[in-house]
């Protein structure tokens, strides 16, 4: 199986900063990442696919980036609403993987 | 507006069968190239895939939880379920079910809200 290493598993930033997570496969997985978010008490909710494709809909000041087994998720100023949850999810083999998850919060 | 709704009872007995039934509303589940597929979350953890059918009855599913997981799907009704046997604490969790695409980019597009299911006698 595919394991996918997120970090940090939680920050702290201001409003207005950028905010960046990584996502690390443990092996070459091309460009088939997803990132969720998932806000307390609600199911996750598709951002980007596809590694750096944004699902409409969704705020352009998330991005992603990378390919092959490093991966960048930006949340390129951050707003109060976007306190949650952020999951990266590989799915170039089964199973689909998520990776641990990194808590963004407001400092 | 596709939307999808988990089913079934929140608390299970150790050794029992856990059983739940996600129903789709806003489209046909037989319509579309499409995988319909159970996730679950832990409390305070990160999510897990279960597994996976698709419209023709195809299933997939993770190989650590293989030999108790069975998903079927009643097209008749909209509906497909997840029955997990054997259950202990460590199946206590909050259950997803969610729409995968099948023709590619692969993503989870649809998530039902969710239910919590405690193993506990």
């Amino acid at each position: 199986d595919i394991q996918m290493t997120q970090s940090p598993s939680s920050l702290s930033a201001s409003v207005g900063d950028r905010v960046t997570i990584t996502c690390q496969a443990s092996q070459d997985i091309s460009n088939y990442l997803n990132w969720y978010q998932q806000k307390p008490g609600k199911a996750p909710k598709l951002l980007i696919y596809d590694a750096s494709n944004l699902e409409t809909g969704v705020p352009s000041r998330f991005s992603g980036s990378g390919s092959g087994t490093d991966f960048t998720f930006t949340i390129s100023s951050l707003q109060p609403e976007d306190i949650a949850t952020y999951y990266c999810q590989q799915y170039d083999n089964l199973p689909p993987a998520f990776g641990g998850g990194t808590k963004v919060e407001i400092k | 507006q596709v939307q999808l709704q988990e089913s079934g009872p929140g608390l299970v007995k150790p050794s029992q069968t856990l059983s739940l039934t996600c129903t789709v509303s806003g489209g046909s589940i037989s319509s579309g190239s499409y995988y319909w597929s159970w996730i679950r979350q832990p409390a305070g953890k990160g999510l897990e895939w279960i597994g996976r059918i698709y419209t023709s009855g195809s299933t997939n599913y993770n190989p650590s939880l293989k030999s108790r997981v069975t998903i079927s799907v009643d097209t008749s009704k909209n509906q497909f379920s997840l029955k997990l046997s054997s259950v202990t604490a460590a199946d206590t969790a909050v259950y997803y079910c969610a729409r995968e695409g099948a023709a590619g980019p692969y993503y989870f597009d649809y998530w039902g809200q969710g239910t919590l299911v405690t193993v506990s006698s």
